[in-house]
């Protein structure tokens, strides 16, 4: 799988929207990017995920660069139960192959 | 949608005794489950994938012995830490993939907190 690179932490004022960028330069054309983010002491909670076409859902948009070498996850108005760690993977949904995490990007709502 | 369970939550165990984890996938069949384990303010750590029926796919460093990993029928999987010991008070949580889709999206069960005294 692709390895990806996020920033380490990010705040965002309550209400505001949240925008998680990831690099994932080395993405291959059967690979997905998935976002999950894991709220402190509970299990990694599914957020989107997208092939090459930008995809919203209740939770989050997730915009993909033309060239797939990057995304961007929006929280589209963050409250303080957004903060959590988020973290962008890459998938070869086909192969079913083992996730690899990365460091992820903290991000801290603040009122 | 789909849910992985995971128990227990949380336990507190001696020295040199042995652990069992168990995860189930609710309402839907997972041939491939995958076992990490976490520690604070880090990331996840892939330990081994565990696949019906077969004997589970270790990660390098990951003693197989020690963590001793079952996945008996297509809702659940077991993960055993033989002869816990402190060093292996950890986070361990698992996954499962949900076949059969175009795009699987792979579910987390909430965790299991270990500690070892």
């Amino acid at each position: 799988d692709a390895k990806t690179t996020q920033p380490p932490s990010m705040d965002c004022a309550e209400g505001r929207a949240a925008n998680l960028p990831c690099n994932h330069s080395t993405i291959s054309g059967n690979e997905y990017v998935y976002w999950y983010r894991q709220i402190h002491s509970q299990g990694p909670q599914y957020i989107i995920h997208g092939l090459k076409n930008n995809e919203t859902n209740e939770m989050a948009s997730l915009i993909i660069t033309e060239d797939r070498k990057s995304s961007t996850l929006i929280l589209p108005h963050a409250t303080l139960r957004d903060t959590a760690v988020y973290y962008c993977i890459v998938i070869d949904t086909g192969t079913a192959s083992k996730l690899t995490f990365g460091t992820g990007t903290r991000l801290q709502v603040t009122l | 949608g789909a849910v992985v369970s995971q128990h227990p939550s949380r336990v507190i165990c001696k020295s040199g005794t042995s652990v069992k984890i168990e995860c189930r996938s609710l309402d839907f069949q997972a041939t491939t489950m995958f076992w990490y384990r976490q520690f604070p303010k880090k990331s996840l750590m892939l330990m081994a994938t565990s696949n019906e029926g077969s004997k589970a796919t270790y990660e390098q460093g990951v003693e197989k012995d020690k963590f001793l990993i079952n996945h008996a029928s297509l809702t659940l999987s077991t993960l055993t830490v033989t002869s816990a010991h402190p060093e292996d008070s950890s986070f361990y949580i698992c996954s499962a993939v949900e076949f059969g889709q175009i795009n699987e999206k792979l579910f987390f069960g909430s965790g299991t907190q270990l500690s070892v005294l």
